[in-house]
């Protein structure tokens, strides 16, 4: 069965540095997401990519996040300038549209800003 | 009011026990209903979606009543492997539609 692949599993950083987190989505899926989930909290929503652009926001989602599909299989969260706050796991997830299409979730990168 | 409301639990049940979690969510023009289970410190894992008329899949049953912004999951003879966090997911409209929204999640443990 197909996955939605993450790297890095884990990634520790400094505050005030920059963080790249790369997934690659399942190949014939057309919608991106990224989740983060603090520890011990729910499963937030940030982002979702659909033909190149972004088409929904949270409020969590400012200016230091920022999305990219820089080729034809991996899609990638920036997050500039971390806080301690950032500490999460993030979840890439796609699917194959939007209405009643699930989305499938990579294994997930535990960020820890130190 | 928040998006997507869950009762958090946690609910302890015997092995073989029947046991159900309920779920509210705020937008009535949400269409999208999913059931997911995460196991601790795991990806979120699609359980079943949810269709109006309510469906089963084995010992699982889910329920939507859009009158009242209500869904339901029901799960029948329950087994260890059942236990985990049982997360209740909503799409709220938006300009593409496009956004999922998660509860905070029902945690089961199903004990022998």
């Amino acid at each position: 069965e197909p996955e939605v692949t993450q790297t890095p599993s884990h990634q520790v950083t400094q505050m005030g540095q920059e963080v790249i987190l790369r997934c690659v989505p399942i190949s014939n899926h057309l919608y991106f997401y990224w989740y983060r989930q603090i520890l011990g909290q729910k499963v937030e929503f940030l982002v979702s990519f659909y033909n190149n652009e972004i088409s929904e926001k949270s409020e969590i989602f400012d200016d230091q996040f920022s999305v990219e599909r820089p080729d034809g299989s991996n899609f990638t969260l920036k997050i500039r300038s971390t806080k301690l706050e950032d500490s999460a796991m993030y979840f890439c997830a796609s699917s194959f549209g939007t209405d009643n299409s699930p989305l499938h979730f990579g294994n997930g990168t535990r960020l820890t800003v130190t | 009011r928040k998006e997507v409301e869950q009762d958090p639990g946690p609910f302890n049940v015997p092995e073989g026990a029947t046991v159900a979690f309920n779920c509210t969510y705020s937008n009535s023009a949400s269409q999208s209903f999913f059931w997911y289970r995460q196991d601790c410190r795991k990806e979120p894992k699609l359980l079943m979606s949810v269709y109006s008329s309510g469906n089963e899949d084995g010992r699982f049953t889910a329920q939507l009543n859009r009158a009242s912004q209500y869904i339901s999951l029901l799960i029948r003879d329950s087994k260890l492997s059942d236990s985990a966090t049982y997360l209740c997911v909503v799409n709220i409209p938006g300009q593409a539609g496009t956004a999922l929204i998660f509860g905070k999640g029902t945690t089961l443990s199903v004990s022998s």
